[in-house]
C-alpha cells in the first residue's frame, strides 16, 4: 500500500495570498495517477486535479496541481475566501487507493 | 448532471449486516466504475470498495480493512449500485459516499449516508 504524507497538517493564511500543499508517497506513484480533493464543511469533497496537474472540469485556473514520482504540490494562486477548506490528495496508480491524511487551509 | 443518490444508512449494532445503495443518473451508467469511500467521524478519507464497468469485466477491488466482510455490486439496468456491509464493527462507523470514478480517481460524488455501529 502506498502512504501519502500531506504537509503541512494546517495552513493558516490570509486571502489573497498563494498556498502550497504537499503531498509525499511512501513510493513511487505509477504513472503520475494523483488526484487533489477540495471539502468543505458537511459537505462531500470535490475533485480538483487529476493525473497530478489536469483541472477537473469547473476548476478555477488560480488551482493547479505539479509533481512526479513520489513529491507532489498544490498551489492556490490567490486564495479566496471560498478556498478555506480541507484538501486530499489521492493516489489511483495501483489497485489500492489511498488518501493523504489532509490539509486544512484556514483563514489567519 | 450526475446524481449520486445513497440510501441505507442507519444504526446496526455489531456483527450485523447493513446494505447501502447508490442511485445514479446523468450520465450512462453502465460504462463506468464505482466506488465507495467513507470518512469516520472527523477523520480523513478511506477508499473502501471499487467494481469496474461490465466492458472491463466488473471486477472488484476492496481496501484491506473490508475485505471479505463487504461487497460492492451493480445492476446497470437499473443504474444502481450496492455496498453489502457483513459482520459490522464499530470502527465501519463512518460517512459512506458513492463515487462514480474514472481511471481511478473519483470524479463525483453523492452526499453520503451515515453508518452508525453501536450496541
Amino acid at each position: 500500500e502506498i502512504v501519502l504524507t500531506q504537509s503541512p497538517g494546517t495552513l493558516s493564511l490570509s486571502p489573497g495570498e498563494r498556498a502550497t500543499l504537499s503531498c509525499r508517497a511512501s513510493q513511487s506513484v505509477s504513472s503520475n495517477y494523483l488526484a487533489w480533493y477540495q471539502q468543505k464543511p458537511g459537505q462531500a469533497p470535490r475533485l480538483l486535479i487529476y493525473a497530478a496537474s489536469s483541472r477537473a472540469t469547473g476548476t478555477p485556473d488560480r488551482f493547479s496541481g505539479s509533481g512526479s514520482g513520489t513529491d507532489f504540490t498544490f498551489t492556490i494562486s490567490r486564495l479566496e475566501p471560498e478556498d478555506f477548506a480541507v484538501y486530499y490528495c489521492q493516489q489511483y496508480g495501483n489497485s489500492l487507493w489511498t488518501f493523504g491524511q489532509g490539509t486544512k487551509v484556514e483563514i489567519k | 448532471e450526475v446524481q449520486l443518490v445513497e440510501s441505507g444508512g442507519g444504526l446496526v449494532q455489531p456483527g450485523r449486516s447493513l446494505r447501502l445503495s447508490c442511485t445514479a443518473s446523468g450520465f450512462t451508467f453502465g460504462d463506468y466504475a464505482m466506488s465507495w469511500v467513507r470518512q469516520g467521524p472527523g477523520k480523513g478519507l478511506e477508499w473502501v470498495a471499487f467494481i469496474r464497468s461490465k466492458a472491463y469485466g466488473g471486477t472488484t477491488e476492496y481496501a484491506a480493512s473490508v475485505k471479505g466482510r463487504f461487497t460492492i455490486s451493480r445492476d446497470d439496468s437499473k443504474s444502481i449500485d450496492y455496498l453489502q456491509m457483513n459482520s459490522l464493527k464499530t470502527e465501519d462507523t463512518a460517512i459512506y459516499y458513492c463515487t462514480k470514478s474514472y481511471g481511478g480517481y473519483f470524479e463525483s460524488w453523492g452526499q453520503g449516508t451515515l453508518v452508525t455501529v453501536s450496541s
